[in-house]
């Protein structure tokens, strides 16, 4: 399994929801990230998982909760957002430090968050 | 903080003509990773090439090519017998060396038209 799966696909919420997130990598990956892309714009990062631990947040609102429950699955929670939040929201896992850590990033298709 | 400049916010090539992207970078380390990403409109991140900054030889995968200046700080992707498939956003990307969880740091990308 190389992929990266999120879910779901396509998001719809309105600013009083509270909905969430779903990341799964089965590749054996020790960091996961949770990226924010604007269209036609980089992603920005927003959070990094090392070790199912949280090694960096962005200063990114607590109306976004990451949580890592295991090594394989990476969820963000969203609660109160604004419609400035509706983005392309990107998953993303890599190996630990040695051999394959050249190997970059493996991303997952995204999930398109519009907030009404 | 190292930074990656794409100075080509859209470039276009004929279908089976050859395409150089420009990427430059900042940093003060010296062990690090160098990547292009694809994103078609699907929106899918796709890893294009990687180069590791200690290898002198410029990578190479299929049609794909880099060109790797390392003091000067220069990474262009080489896209010969360019096809419509090409077309896309095309980020340039760096990241540290052997650090889990280290943070992918992107350009902000140049948007490539293949014409028939």
């Amino acid at each position: 399994d190389t992929e990266v799966t999120q879910t779901p696909k396509h998001l719809v919420m309105g600013m009083t929801n509270k909905k969430s997130l779903k990341c799964e990598q089965h590749m054996g990956h020790r960091a996961m990230y949770w990226y924010k892309q604007k269209a036609k714009k980089p992603p920005e990062l927003m959070f990094v998982y090392s070790y199912e631990k949280l090694s960096i947040n962005e200063s990114v609102p607590s109306r976004f909760s990451p949580e890592c429950p295991n090594s394989s699955l990476l969820n963000l929670h969203l609660h109160a957002l604004q419609p400035e939040d509706s983005a392309l929201y990107l998953c993303a896992s890599s190996p630990k430090p040695g051999r394959l850590a050249n190997y970059g990033y493996t991303f997952g298709s995204g999930t398109r968050l519009t907030v009404v | 903080a190292q930074t990656v400049t794409q100075s080509q916010p859209e470039m276009s090539v004929q279908e089976a003509e050859t395409v150089t992207l420009s990427c430059t970078y900042d940093t003060s380390e010296s062990d690090y990773y160098l990547f292009w990403y694809k994103q078609p409109p699907s929106r899918q991140m796709i890893l294009v090439i990687r180069q590791e900054a200690y290898k002198q030889q410029n990578a190479t995968e299929n049609r794909f090519s880099v060109n790797f200046q390392k003091a000067a700080k220069s990474f262009s992707l080489k896209i010969s017998d360019s096809q419509l498939g090409d077309a896309a956003m095309y980020f340039c990307a760096y990241r540290r060396g052997e650090t889990s969880g280290s943070r992918l740091t992107f350009g902000e990308g140049t948007q490539l038209t293949v014409n028939p």
